[in-house]
């Protein structure tokens, strides 16, 4: 299947500092990225949808200036936890989507735990 | 996108088969079922996708009755690596471009 790769698997910053994570498809090309946050024992919640060229598209209550989105190219995203506090202390995960003949659907990295201290 | 219903937590014991059903009432005629897998402190894993019928790959089956209001995820005998959140998502053909929503999952227990 897809690979979807992420950096780093786990980080701890002070409050206050600014964290970047990157997403990578590693064999395909995606010109959207998605970006999730999942707190312990809750489901994956959508935060923002990430255009190669463009301006990502952010969900309801998700901060813009908060978390900075870049889509540069057709493999990678970054996401950017700018002034980072405790509440923002989560599980990330980012998703690539791949369509092919057999299968036309989304590919998950491994997720980047952060947490702030 | 179409609400799905799964039950919140299953049990199980190693070498069973386990059924895990979502309704998907308001499935609307050009989505498809999709389930994942997620393991504690991982990304979600693509199991299996399917439009009506039976779809059957190398891990599990998707059963899909003719009204396509609910699917079953069938997972032959299961084993303690089995343990994981099993995610049921109703979505347009184009899934690759659209994101995904999650509902609650069923949290599946396998034990020896």
């Amino acid at each position: 299947g897809a690979v979807v790769s992420q950096h780093p698997s786990r980080v701890i910053c002070k409050s206050g500092t600014s964290v970047k994570i990157e997403c990578r498809s590693l064999d395909f090309q995606a010109t959207t990225m998605f970006w999730y946050r999942q707190f312990p024992k809750q489901s994956l919640m959508l935060m923002a949808t990430s255009n190669e060229g463009s301006k990502a598209t952010y969900e309801q209550g998700v901060e813009k200036d908060k978390f900075l989105i870049n889509h540069a190219s057709l493999t990678l995203s970054t996401l950017t936890v700018t002034s980072a506090h405790p509440e923002d202390s989560s599980f990330y995960i980012c998703s690539a989507g791949l369509t092919s003949t057999s299968t036309d659907t989304q590919y998950f990295g491994p997720g980047t735990r952060l947490t702030v201290l | 996108l179409a609400k799905t219903t799964q039950p919140i937590s299953m049990d199980s014991y190693e070498g069973q088969e386990v059924n895990i059903t979502c309704s998907h009432n308001n499935i609307a005629t050009n989505d498809y079922i999709t389930w994942y897998q997620q393991f504690p402190s991982q990304g979600p894993r693509f199991i299996i996708q399917g439009y009506k019928t039976k779809v059957t790959n190398e891990v599990a089956s998707l059963f899909i009755p003719a009204d396509r209001k609910s699917s079953t995820l069938s997972l032959p005998r299961v084993s303690l690596s089995d343990t994981a959140v099993y995610y049921c998502l109703v979505g347009d053909r184009d899934q690759a471009g659209t994101a995904l929503i999650f509902g609650k999952g069923t949290t599946l227990s396998v034990s020896s």
